[in-house]
Parts: C-alpha cells; sequence; structure tokens
C-alpha cells in the first residue's frame, strides 16, 4: 500500500528557505507512471497546486510560485523534496505531498489528478 | 481567490440528496478537462472521491457521484450521513496554468 510522509521544520523565519521532503513506501518514485506532487492549504482555506516533478528531474511549477520553487528527486532514498525561498507570512500552510495520476481522455487531452495524498505538515513562517 | 467556484456552504438532514456545483472557465472545464472531487475530513488530508468527472475509487460508496456539462460539475450525494460531513473539492486541469487549479472548497453540514 502506498503510503507518503512529509516532513521538515514546522517554523521557518521570513524571507528564508522552506524546505520539506516526502518519503514514499509501498511504491518507488521511480515508477515511470507517475509525476510527485507538492500542494499546499493556508489555515481555513481552499488548496493550491504547488508543482509536480517526475523521477528523470522534469518538473512543472505553478506560474505563480516558481520563481520560489524548487523540486528535486532522490530515488536512492525515495524521496522528493520542495524548496520554497523568500517566505512570507502568506506561505504559512499545511503542506502535502501527493502522487499524481494521469491519463488521456476520449478527446485527447491531457487529464490529471491526485490519488494518493501525504497526512500534510504544518509550517509557520513568522520571526 | 479560487480559479474554480464552489458555494461556500451546503446542508442537509440525514437521508437527503444534495449537490456541490463547481464553475470553472473555458481555460479548464470549459475546455472539456476533467472534473475530480476530493473529500477532506476535520484534521485530515484530501482524500479523492471521484475522478475523471464521474469515476469512483475502489471503496468510494455509489452514494457519490459527479457529472458534468459546460463549463460547470456537479458532485451528488445521496442518503447523507453524519459521517460525510466535511469539506469539499473539486479539481482541475487549467491550460492557461499548465496546472492543476482547485475549488475553494465547500463545507457540507448534516443537520
Amino acid at each position: 500500500q502506498l503510503q507518503l510522509q512529509e516532513s521538515g521544520p514546522g517554523l521557518v523565519k521570513p524571507s528564508e528557505t522552506l524546505s520539506l521532503t516526502c518519503t514514499v513506501s509501498g511504491g518507488s518514485v521511480s515508477s515511470g507512471s507517475y509525476f510527485w506532487s507538492w500542494i499546499r492549504q493556508p489555515p481555513g482555506k481552499g488548496l493550491e497546486w504547488i508543482g509536480h516533478i517526475y523521477y528523470s528531474g522534469s518538473n512543472n511549477y505553478n506560474p505563480y510560485l516558481k520563481s520560489r520553487v524548487t523540486l528535486s528527486v532522490d530515488s536512492s532514498k525515495n524521496q522528493f523534496s520542495l524548496k520554497l525561498g523568500s517566505v512570507t507570512a502568506a506561505d504559512t500552510a499545511v503542506y502535502y505531498c501527493a502522487r499524481r495520476e494521469h491519463y488521456y481522455d476520449s478527446s485527447g487531452y491531457y487529464e490529471e489528478y491526485f490519488h494518493h495524498w501525504g497526512q500534510g505538515t504544518l509550517v509557520t513562517v513568522s520571526s | 481567490q479560487s480559479v474554480l467556484t464552489q458555494p461556500p456552504s451546503v446542508s442537509g438532514a440525514p437521508g437527503q440528496r444534495v449537490t456541490i456545483s463547481c464553475t470553472g472557465s473555458s481555460s479548464n472545464i470549459g475546455a472539456g478537462f476533467h472534473v475530480h472531487w476530493y473529500q477532506q475530513l476535520p484534521g485530515t488530508a484530501p482524500k479523492l472521491l471521484i475522478y475523471g468527472n464521474i469515476n469512483r475509487p475502489s471503496g468510494v460508496p455509489d452514494r457519490f457521484s459527479g457529472s458534468k456539462s459546460g463549463t460547470s460539475a456537479s458532485l451528488a450525494i445521496t442518503g447523507l450521513q453524519p459521517e460525510d460531513e466535511a469539506d469539499y473539492y473539486c479539481q482541475s486541469y487549467d491550460r492557461s496554468l499548465s496546472g492543476s487549479v482547485f475549488g475553494g472548497g465547500t463545507k457540507l453540514t448534516v443537520l
């Protein structure tokens, strides 16, 4: 059974870099069938897609966060990671890692959704 | 402000049927991209409820169903149960963003 677990500091100072790691068990980040994603949820608010990465390093980021985000994969540890730079209080959120599923629909459109999620980790940006 | 629009809240009595709408635009739902739904129980991670507009993952009761028309989609829950009380989110692909977008979420209260 696939499991994902986020880890990292729960408190980050403004202007510094938020760093989180997602450890995958019951599956491999090197599987060619999936992308690995980060999604966040500010307290009391909705979900925001941050970005995703393939085991080869190919990635796609939310354009609103792109200038501050870096995703990476460590296949030897079966992990993938998020770095978000120059954080402010607006980056305070529960951060989730997830496995992204994808398929082509009958019209040939590329579709994606998130089937497996980590439990999430709260990161607070405060001095 | 979320790209996909959902009502902030809906409610219903046990046994009743409720629907939750999700409205997008010509760059996501209206462009033909599929809609997926998630249930988030208090203090937990979202759980996939419906994918590809109408499909239920294994283990999701058939009380939950999805539909899509034009630039909108709907999640219907029949035979409401107390354990259905949760936040529900829709999600689709947006060609302008070249990535996923979510609705703002709808809080379901079972009266």
